[in-house]
């Protein structure tokens, strides 16, 4: 099946400090890939969409000064968190969509200290 | 009122036991119904997806759905102890966002 991988899989980082989050599809092109986080014990939440060329579009309630999304070409889509608070600190998962299924990245944990 | 909802359990069963998990949803936009696996710390992986009302068989699994209840299924059979994950409903609308379940975090003791 289709690849996504994510870079990096695990990041702490001080409160205040920005962090960059890359989802690269590696064996098929993505013009929409999707950004999610998930809390400890809690289910998948979608945060933005990602569109290769254009404006992301953000979920209601998602900041999207502070979740910077970049999708600069049609296999890799970054997610950069701004002025970082612990709050901050989740599991965040990027997907690119088949024909029918969402592909799945393999997320990456940030830590807020 | 949540657009997908899930018992978050948990729910533990003995090895060989069959497992049962459920969600319903409201929205009839809902076009495909998908079951995902998360192990701890892991992104989910597809274990099955279906479109239309009825069964779906892929070894020891089985997925239902039945739109006109909006409500749909998964069955592990002969449960085995690496089965032991959270297990996640997934639905898709023609716009390709997917709308999860809270997942159920499932124990299959040995």
């Amino acid at each position: 099946g289709a690849v996504v991988s994510q870079h990096p899989s695990w990041v702490i980082c001080k409160s205040g400090t920005s962090v960059k989050i890359e989802c690269r599809s590696l064996d098929f092109q993505a013009t929409t890939m999707f950004w999610y986080r998930q809390f400890p014990k809690q289910s998948l939440m979608l945060m933005a969409t990602s569109n290769e060329g254009s404006k992301a579009t953000y979920e209601q309630g998602v900041e999207k000064d502070k979740f910077l999304i970049n999708h600069a070409s049609l296999t890799l889509s970054t997610l950069t968190v701004t002025s970082a608070h612990p709050e901050d600190s989740s599991f965040y998962i990027c997907s690119a969509p088949g024909a029918h299924e969402q592909y799945f990245g393999p997320g990456t944990r940030l830590t807020v200290t | 009122q949540k657009e997908v909802e899930q018992d978050p359990g948990p729910l533990s069963v003995p090895e060989g036991a069959i497992v049962s998990l459920n969600c319903t949803y409201s929205n009839s936009a809902f076009q495909y119904f998908m079951w995902y696996r998360q192990y701890s710390r892991k992104g989910p992986e597809l274990l099955m997806y279906t479109y239309s009302s009825g069964n779906k068989e892929d070894g020891r699994f089985t997925a239902q759905v039945d739109k006109s209840s909006k409500y749909i299924s998964l069955f592990i059979r002969d449960s085995q102890p690496s089965d032991s994950a959270t297990y996640l409903c997934a639905m898709i609308r023609n716009d390709y966002k997917l709308s999860f379940g809270a997942g159920t975090t499932v124990t299959v003791r040995a």
